[in-house]
């Protein structure tokens, strides 16, 4: 499969607990992307890089998230000192190219439950 | 920001029959709309999408259509199967990185 990978895609985790999830994007995609999702909702945008670069935040995430890419390939999102409310499905996107239109191609999900 | 609302939030139909999910947007200026697909456990898969200059797309059994002085967009299945039993998710955006999206509506197809 080469669409977008994630991985853990489960973790059960204690609160207070740091955890890091990891998106490999489609190859040669220029943009990914972070979204998250809870039970019966839609996803929302958290943060997106285009190559390196991390271009926009949600108020969303707040100071205990953290996400990077270096080399503009994997990403990582960490989330520091976890909380119940942080429980959602963290998912990971890719595109190529810019402009309105371009295909986002989703990751299966990373599950997080804080307990 | 964009405000996206769907509707139904549930769906049951007879399979052979047709499905209507509606959407409403806030943003006057959104132009792409993308609609995707989620089974459960699975990643949301992207099934059609229309940009603001067109009025209508098909494609096979799925069509979109969209009203912009409405700010609204429909999605239409017809001949529907079991395999069409998901969730599905309507969105919108103005730029071309930020999806806003529906709640979802999860449609299921009685055989």
């Amino acid at each position: 499969d080469t669409g977008v990978s994630q991985n853990p895609r489960h973790k059960i985790t204690k609160r207070g607990q740091n955890v890091t999830f990891r998106c490999d994007p489609i190859s040669e995609h220029n943009r990914l992307y972070w979204y998250r999702q809870t039970l019966g909702q839609g996803p929302e945008f958290l943060t997106y890089f285009q190559n390196e670069a991390q271009l926009e935040k949600s108020r969303l995430l707040s100071d205990r998230f953290s996400a990077e890419r270096p080399k503009g390939s994997f990403s990582t999102l960490e989330i520091q000192r976890t909380e119940q409310g942080d429980s959602a499905m963290y998912l990971c996107a890719s595109s190529w190219g810019t402009g309105v239109g371009n295909t986002i191609y989703f990751g299966e999900g990373s599950w997080l439950t804080v307990v | 920001g964009e405000n996206v609302e769907q509707h139904p939030s549930t769906l049951s139909v007879q399979e052979g029959d047709s499905a209507v999910i509606k959407c409403t947007y806030s943003d006057s200026a959104s132009n792409y709309f993308p609609w995707y697909k989620q089974e459960l456990g699975k990643r949301p898969q992207l099934i059609i999408d229309i940009r603001s200059n067109v009025g209508e797309k098909k494609d096979q059994r799925i069509a979109v259509t969209l009203n912009k002085t409405a700010k609204h967009f429909s999605l239409h299945i017809t001949e529907t199967q079991p395999e069409d039993s998901a969730v599905y998710f309507c969105a919108a955006t103005s730029n071309d990185y930020k999806l806003s999206f529906g709640a979802g509506t999860t449609v299921t197809v009685r055989a």
